[in-house]
């Protein structure tokens, strides 16, 4: 039983790239969440899958953000033209159903933008 | 701006000793309550989770309690352990299944 896996667990980049951070559920979990953690704080809520349908993005910093799960399982988090206030852990969790059932989280993505 | 207050921000205790954390939110419509603990450079692991009804739940030597009228919960460790250190959150979730975290406590147990 594989827990929540995400990659790479680090990332630097240049102010202004792009970069996709990637993300492989527990097999059968229907619900998908991303989160932003910044150093000393608790993850905030970006934006939230059921199988395949992205249900809520209202999370989303700006539209530099973009994340997709095309066939209900991988989902990649995709951030446009990088900038410094980027620099975050990227958590990803999946659970059976949205509020309901408990979240398991992956690693995180530790990203920097210099 | 923070729905979900916790206190202390951080706590550092000798091994052995107890010690409770504090969680007070204004999230509403409440669902549940959950603690959270997250070692360093991992990701949140649930610990308890506590519905409207529920004032206490017990996970080992951690001890959760809510108290829904006044939207106050606390996370109590009995006789800590070095490996207990790691922060502590706190997460309120909505009927509607919104999760709000709170920033966290950090404790740090020194032998």
């Amino acid at each position: 039983g594989a827990g929540v896996s995400q990659s790479p667990r680090y990332k630097v980049a240049k102010r202004g790239q792009d970069v996709a951070l990637r993300c492989d559920p527990i097999s059968g979990h229907v619900s998908l969440f991303w989160y932003q953690q910044a150093l000393g704080q608790g993850p905030e809520f970006l934006t939230y899958f059921q199988n395949e349908a992205q249900l809520d993005k209202s999370g989303l910093p700006s539209d530099r953000f973009f994340a997709e799960r095309p066939e209900g399982s991988v989902s990649t988090l995709k951030i446009q033209r990088t900038q410094q206030e980027d620099s975050a852990v990227y958590l990803c969790a999946s659970s059976l159903a949205r509020g309901q059932g408990t979240q398991y989280f992956g690693p995180g993505t530790r990203l920097l933008v210099l | 701006k923070n729905q979900v207050e916790q206190s202390p921000q951080s706590l550092i205790i000798l091994e052995g000793k107890n010690c409770t954390l504090q969680c007070n939110y204004t999230v509403s419509p409440f669902s549940n309550l959950r603690w959270y603990k997250q070692d360093t450079g991992r990701g949140p692991v649930s610990l308890t989770i506590m519905t409207f009804s529920e004032n206490t739940k017990s996970n080992g030597r951690y001890t959760a309690t809510l108290d829904a009228d006044t939207k106050q919960s606390s996370l109590h460790i009995t006789a800590s352990q070095l490996s207990d250190s790691a922060s502590y959150i706190c997460v309120v979730n909505t009927n509607a299944g919104k999760s709000t975290f709170g920033d966290g406590t950090t404790l740090t147990v020194k032998p």
